[in-house]
């Protein structure tokens, strides 16, 4: 089945360590995204990627930086720059044109915590 | 800009009982709308979308939704709930044409089904 792949689905780290979350999608979606998601804050937009070896940011950057080698990837590095890095991490995709552009297929999730 | 308001943060319901999720959104330009399902620790999934043509919208789980331009509404409802149906809900907006960038979600409805 297609779908997305979000790895590790629970994550500590100390204070000062980056860490990488890992996003594989097989949907052949042009269009990739990563959200984080605190508690009564709903999804802020951290970084998107319509097309490979391509990215922008979103509304909350800062302290975190992507890649787009492939086009089914798009991982996610959490910086010892991002302050309060604790909180819920989804990506998503979807196909870049047309009607289902707008729908977005979500990955199950990846839970840091900082300790 | 666009905006979206989900009026309740919390909805708490019995079993079997109708329950309606409010969501009000602000725009200036026609829009996209939608219902995503979040049940715990898990992404998010799509529950219907309304793109144009009528403004009544079935959805999986026996959700339907109706968009009503005059009030800038998109509420959502189901006649008789499960406990399976406890989750977090989402409304989100976005501008037509597939610019997933401008995205705009609510905070969410924790949705409460009690025996």
């Amino acid at each position: 089945d297609g779908g997305i792949t979000q790895s590790p689905k629970y994550l500590f780290r100390k204070e000062g360590q980056n860490v990488t979350l890992s996003c594989e999608q097989n949907l052949n979606h042009d269009a990739m995204y990563w959200y984080r998601q605190d508690p009564g804050q709903g999804l802020r937009l951290i970084y998107y990627s319509q097309i490979v070896n391509d990215f922008q940011k979103g509304d909350i950057a800062e302290g975190y930086s992507v890649s787009r080698e492939k086009k089914e990837s798009f991982p996610l590095t959490v910086t010892s720059a991002q302050k309060n890095p604790t909180a819920f991490y989804l990506c998503a995709s979807s196909i870049k044109q047309g009607p289902g552009a707008n729908v977005l297929t979500f990955g199950a999730g990846s839970r840091l915590t900082v300790l | 800009a666009q905006s979206v308001t989900q009026l309740d943060s919390q909805v708490p319901v019995f079993e079997e009982a109708p329950v309606e999720l409010r969501c009000n959104y602000s725009s200036s330009v026609s829009v996209y709308l939608f219902w995503y399902v979040q049940y715990p620790n898990q992404g998010l999934q799509l529950l219907l979308k309304y793109l144009s043509g009528s403004t009544l919208v079935k959805g999986i789980n026996g959700f339907e939704a109706e968009f009503n331009k005059s009030q800038t509404s998109f509420h959502l409802r189901k006649p008789s709930v499960h406990i399976s149906d406890t989750a977090e809900y989402f409304c989100a907006v976005s501008p037509p044409a597939g610019n997933n960038r401008k995205l705009i979600w609510g905070l969410g409805t924790s949705l409460a089904v009690n025996p």
